[in-house]
């Protein structure tokens, strides 16, 4: 497994503005995962953020609204931005330690919970 | 498109007894299924896992069952105890995507 810190752990932002959410992990990994949760349901994968790649959004994200950097193989930033009170969500980085031939686990942090008002 | 369901928002269990979580999905290409425990103001937390080729995988109190016929894997739970008090994800996974349900929120009343 690994161990996964993100900060802030919660915030309160005002619309318009953005905030960067940072993902640190105690290991090296290759393919780490940025996910949303919103009230009530699952949990959504935002971007694919793999080290010496372009980040890989799926449908209904974009980078100038979601931007990522993975400057190396622990850590990674999620930025929301321009944000509106429907970015309130639980935001959630994970990792995937041991990719295996068939499946393989992920590992998440703890969130960030983001309320904007 | 919701490719995987949990149907049963949440479930009461008495302690010592067992807890039966369901799954359902759609996509006949997955080939790893997995369930996540998480509470409050934490992240989800692996807990079991299965592949496609097996149709049981057990973990000390923890057993998962996989149907390919039906679609459906199962998640027991026994004896419960309070502290699996949660809210229980399964997940379903192919190559690089992977896809969650809803969640299934498990009280086991002392």
């Amino acid at each position: 497994s690994a161990v996964i810190s993100q900060k802030p752990s919660r915030d309160i932002c005002q619309r318009g503005t953005s905030l960067t959410i940072q993902c640190q992990v105690d290991s090296q990994v290759t393919m780490m995962f940025w996910y949303r949760q919103q009230p009530g349901q699952s949990l959504t994968l935002i971007a694919t953020a793999n080290q010496g790649s372009e980040a890989t959004y799926e449908s209904g994200f974009v980078i100038d609204k979601f931007p990522i950097s993975r400057p190396n193989l622990t850590f990674s930033t999620l930025t929301v931005s321009n944000m509106s009170p429907e970015d309130s969500s639980i935001y959630l980085c994970s990792v995937a330690p041991d990719p295996r031939g068939q499946g393989y686990e992920q590992y998440f942090g703890p969130g960030t919970r983001l309320t904007v008002t | 498109d919701q490719q995987v369901k949990q149907n049963s928002p949440s479930l009461s269990v008495q302690e010592g007894r067992i807890s039966i979580l369901n799954c359902d999905y759609t996509n006949s290409m997955f080939d790893y299924f997995l369930w996540y425990k998480k509470y409050p103001a934490e992240g989800p937390t692996f807990l079991i896992s299965i592949s496609s080729i097996k149709d049981k995988n057990e973990d000390g109190r923890f057993t998962v069952f996989l149907n390919k016929s039906a679609k459906h894997l199962s998640l027991h739970i026994v004896p419960s105890q309070p502290g699996d008090s949660a809210v229980y994800f399964c997940a379903a996974n192919t190559g690089n995507q992977f896809y969650f349900g809803t969640g299934t929120s498990l009280t086991v009343i002392p």
